[in-house]
């Protein structure tokens, strides 16, 4: 069974560009989370979905929005970067999303922001 | 607000075992974890403990819940040099989030 995938895995843009990640969850997984790995702020959550809805949000600006498709696949958008958005970005993702379900995380996605 | 605490770093000589030690703020999590994360990989779930539960073992590691005094520890049983990562606690509360803590990075020296 294949694991969470995500592409890219690396990423350099400029300031004021924006930038899509996409995350394709494990087969049959309807939940799909975001995180967010900096040096200093270490993990934090971003947003979860499910069923194409978005189920529960992290403390992070407007700049930083995504979508489920019907497939489950998940991208998220950052809209004019700032160089503080470099980071890591993690997929997660889990069955239905429920305390008991293990979450399964992908290798990530390095964005740079020159 | 809910808050994961970690010490930064732990070296240890490969056979020894070694405790990180974590502590956490919400006593209503459901579920607590252990990931591992190695150089540019992702995360990697180790263990997790139930609430309800103060120990729970599963071949070299051995996790201890406190709950009175909010205390998680993961012990890794002769610990090998591909032990050295960084580990990292995790609370998991209503719905879906993870709340981590900033991570220990193990170093295992020969």
């Amino acid at each position: 069974k294949a694991g969470v995938t995500q592409t890219p895995r690396y990423l350099i843009k400029t300031r004021g560009q924006q930038v899509t990640l996409s995350c394709s969850p494990i087969s049959g997984h309807r939940s799909v989370s975001w995180y967010q790995q900096t040096p200093g702020q270490g993990l934090q959550f971003l947003f979860e979905y499910f069923s194409e809805t978005q189920r529960n949000k992290g403390n992070f600006p407007g700049r930083f929005s995504g979508r489920q498709f019907s497939n489950s696949r998940s991208e998220m958008n950052v809209s004019t970067l700032e160089l503080g958005d470099s980071a890591l970005y993690l997929c997660a993702s889990s069955l239905e999303g429920t305390s008991w379900d293990e979450q399964f995380f992908g290798p990530g996605t390095r964005l740079t922001v020159l | 607000g809910e808050d994961v605490e970690q010490s930064l770093f732990l070296s240890v000589r490969e056979g020894d075992s070694s405790v990180i030690n974590c502590t956490y703020t919400d006593s209503s999590s459901t579920y607590l974890y252990w990931y591992k994360q190695e150089p540019g990989a992702g995360l990697q779930l180790l263990t997790y403990i139930f609430s309800n539960m103060d120990m729970k073992q599963d071949q070299r590691l051995t996790v201890l819940l406190n709950k009175k005094d909010k205390h998680l520890s993961l012990r890794i049983a002769d610990t090998q040099t591909g032990d050295s990562a960084i580990y990292f606690c995790a609370e998991r509360e209503a719905g879906n989030m993870l709340t981590f803590g900033g991570g220990t990075r193990l170093m295992v020296k020969p």
